[in-house]
């Protein structure tokens, strides 16, 4: 049973590109957590997404960011315009129901350049 | 809004030593909490979780935490540290729906990073 699989590991965006992190959660969860771990802090909620729908966003900055679960595949965390502020690990989590603690993934670590 | 305090940046024991790391967190009802472990360059593995019941929770890998209202606090203990144990550690804290029921939205400390010596 593959744990919660994200890709790329490491990904190397120059300003201005976009970057997409994929998210595949464990079989049997349908719901999705991401988390924004800046260097030296801990981890910061951004988004939570069950199949087709975001549930809640509220830690998504504004502008330039943007996450789905489509109905199939993996679950996307988009980044449009990358800035070096971005520059982060990104993780992923997935839970079969709410509430009950998640499985994350190993992130995958955003250099902007 | 809940927040949680891990006072402790840093921590330094021997190998075999006993290990309390710190947590406090703000939260309005009765919380659902955590202790995650990360190893550098990895993700994060859940050592425990105490969502009700009894307050004494048992963990993975020897670890357990005590939840105690009165004090807000959720600490992490392990009676005797393996050199393996060195790490970062976060201390979490869930959300609840309105309506009372946790979706499941975490808000982590800062983190403790465990030192071993041998």
């Amino acid at each position: 049973n593959a744990g919660v699989m994200q890709n790329p590991r490491h990904l190397v965006r120059r300003r201005g590109q976009e970057a997409r992190l994929r998210c595949s959660p464990m079989k049997g969860h349908s719901h999705v957590y991401w988390y924004r771990q800046l260097p030296e802090e801990g981890l910061k909620f951004m988004v939570y997404l069950q199949k087709e729908n975001i549930i809640d966003e509220s830690g998504m900055p504004k502008e330039r960011f943007s996450a789905e679960f489509p109905k199939e595949g993996p679950s996307i965390l988009r980044i449009q315009q990358v800035v070096r502020g971005d520059s982060a690990a990104y993780f992923c989590a997935s839970s079969p129901e709410t509430g009950q603690g998640y499985t994350f993934g190993s992130g995958t670590r955003l250099t902007v350049v | 809004a809940q927040s949680v305090t891990q006072p402790d940046i840093h921590i330094t024991v021997s190998e075999g030593a006993s290990l309390e790391l710190r947590c406090n967190y703000s939260y309005g009802a009765t919380p659902y909490l955590f202790w995650y472990v990360q190893s550098p360059g990895q993700g994060l593995q859940l050592l425990l979780k105490y969502f009700s019941g009894d307050t004494l929770v048992q963990g993975i890998k020897g670890f357990e935490a005590e939840f105690k209202r009165s004090q807000s606090s959720f600490n992490l203990r392990k009676p005797s540290v393996h050199w393996s144990d060195a790490a970062e550690y976060f201390c979490a804290v869930g959300a609840y729906r309105p309506g009372g029921t946790s979706y499941g939205k975490l808000t982590f400390g800062q983190g403790t990073i465990l030192t071993v010596h041998p």
